[in-house]
């Protein structure tokens, strides 16, 4: 399984852009990218996925280098909702418990 | 319906009570997860079922005992727990194999367990 390895935390201020990024140095061919959010006591949520390149939705874009041994979350315009733990998961889609395992997340905290 | 609904969201329980939890998921996922998180830390793997069969088992204690009635539903049986397992306690359902499957997981709120 690729470890991922993220920044234990963030700070970032209301308006500004944030990226995270998470190592994820041994993934395999076969495996794509994804980003979960998740607020206190809440499940986490789907943001993000991909595979190469760039990807981006109404909430967040994810840019992932040629070699995919990285990736960076970005959140343009950041609010003070934003507030909440990342976790960056790295696995193959059609492999049960292949994309699991969260890793250690980035907890963001927003300020005004 | 894009829901996982969880019961009950609160649950506290002595050592020798036997309780259950509930998840219950009506999007024709196939495959479905229980999670343990404990404060500030992330969420670990229990168990899986895909198709309503149990597939991963990550050395749960068997004072945990998971059960997948139908594609629908997923129960945690709880016996004779300890206080180390007070924690939140997260359903998640996917879509299993196939050429649609995104491996997005959906989350439930949760039931958050304090064992006395």
């Amino acid at each position: 399984l690729a470890k991922t390895t993220q920044p234990i935390s963030m700070d970032s201020y209301e308006g500004q852009e944030v990226n995270i990024t998470c190592s994820h140095n041994n993934i395999a061919t076969n495996d794509y990218i994804t980003w979960y959010q998740q607020f206190p006591s809440q499940g986490p949520r789907f943001i993000i996925q991909g595979y190469k390149t760039k990807v981006t939705n109404e909430v967040a874009s994810l840019f992932i280098p040629a070699d995919r041994k990285s990736s960076t979350l970005s959140l343009p315009r950041v609010s003070l909702s934003d507030t909440a733990v990342y976790y960056c998961l790295v696995g193959d889609l059609n492999n049960a418990g292949n994309m699991l395992t969260f890793g250690g997340g980035t907890r963001l905290m927003v300020k005004p | 319906d894009t829901e996982v609904t969880q019961t009950p969201k609160h649950l506290v329980m002595g050592m020798t009570n036997k309780k259950s939890l509930k998840c219950e998921q009506h999007m024709g996922h196939r495959a479905m997860y229980w999670y343990k998180q404990k404060a500030k830390k992330p969420p670990e793997l229990m168990f899986v079922y895909s198709y309503e069969k149990l597939s991963i088992n990550e050395s749960v204690p068997s004072r945990f005992s998971p059960e997948c009635p139908n594609s629908s539903l997923l129960n945690l049986h709880l016996h004779a727990l300890q206080p180390e397992d007070s924690a939140l306690y997260l359903c998640a359902s996917s879509q299993g194999k196939g050429t649609a499957n995104t491996g997005e997981l959906f989350f439930g709120e949760g039931s958050r367990l304090t064992v006395l």
